[in-house]
């Protein structure tokens, strides 16, 4: 049971190139989100997803697009870099039954 | 708008002491709270919660306390550890919130030996 995985884990872009970033989870569970977090900060919630083929924007989406295809996999795209993304980017997911939320390890992007 | 805050930013405890770490809160229909500790490079990882029908909760060496009529959150981590040197964030929700938490800027806590 490897929880919430991440792909990559570091990345660079120059501006204006396009990545997808990667979340899979094997515990079936539900729900899952795309966060950033920025120097001193907490996290900022930028999509979230409720089931399979769902998504839903959060506290920061513009610049981020998001699908759903698969329960497993949340992925999160970046059509046109810009150095204000630069951030480390995490994905969570958590099952129904609790409100707990249980986190990758992270994937470091920057844009030059 | 609603936030999630910490009194502190920085605690610096000896080793085997006990740490407390706050947090202040300003949604009062929030109904549910979760600490969570993140090791340099590290993700998030769950400590402890509660949620709004309790005052105190305990875990293995945490405590987390909330007092609701003044909106403050606060873990306890007894016989603080070298390995528990971390930055430790809380958070909120609220049902009707959409299923998501909101979280405080997070408290650095540095254990000398």
């Amino acid at each position: 049971n490897a929880g919430v995985t991440q792909t990559p884990k570091f990345r660079v872009l120059k501006t204006g190139q396009s990545m997808t970033l990667l979340c899979a989870q094997d515990m079936n569970h539900e729900y899952m989100y795309w966060y950033r977090q920025d120097p001193g900060m907490g996290l900022r919630l930028i999509h979230y997803s409720v089931g399979e083929g769902t998504t839903a924007k959060g506290e920061v989406p513009d610049g981020y697009n998001v699908s759903r295809l698969k329960k497993q996999n949340f992925l999160l795209g970046l059509e046109s870099a810009a150095p204000s993304q630069t951030s480390v980017y995490f994905c969570a997911s958590r099952p129904v039954a609790t409100d707990t939320q249980y986190f990758g390890p992270g994937t470091r992007l920057t844009v030059l | 708008g609603e936030s999630v805050g910490l009194h502190l930013p920085t605690l610096s405890v000896q080793e085997g002491d006990n740490s407390i770490i706050n947090c202040a809160y300003s949604n009062s229909a929030s109904d549910y709270f979760i600490w969570y500790k993140q090791e340099s490079g590290k993700g998030p990882q769950f400590i402890i919660d509660i949620r709004s029908n309790m005052d105190k909760r305990q875990g293995q060496r945490v405590t987390v306390l909330l007092n609701k009529t003044v909106k403050h959150l606060s873990l306890q981590i007894a016989a603080t550890q070298p390995g528990d040197s971390a930055v430790y964030f809380c958070a909120e929700s609220y049902q009707g919130g959409s299923e998501k938490l909101v979280f405080g800027k997070g408290t650095k806590l540095t254990v000398n030996p």
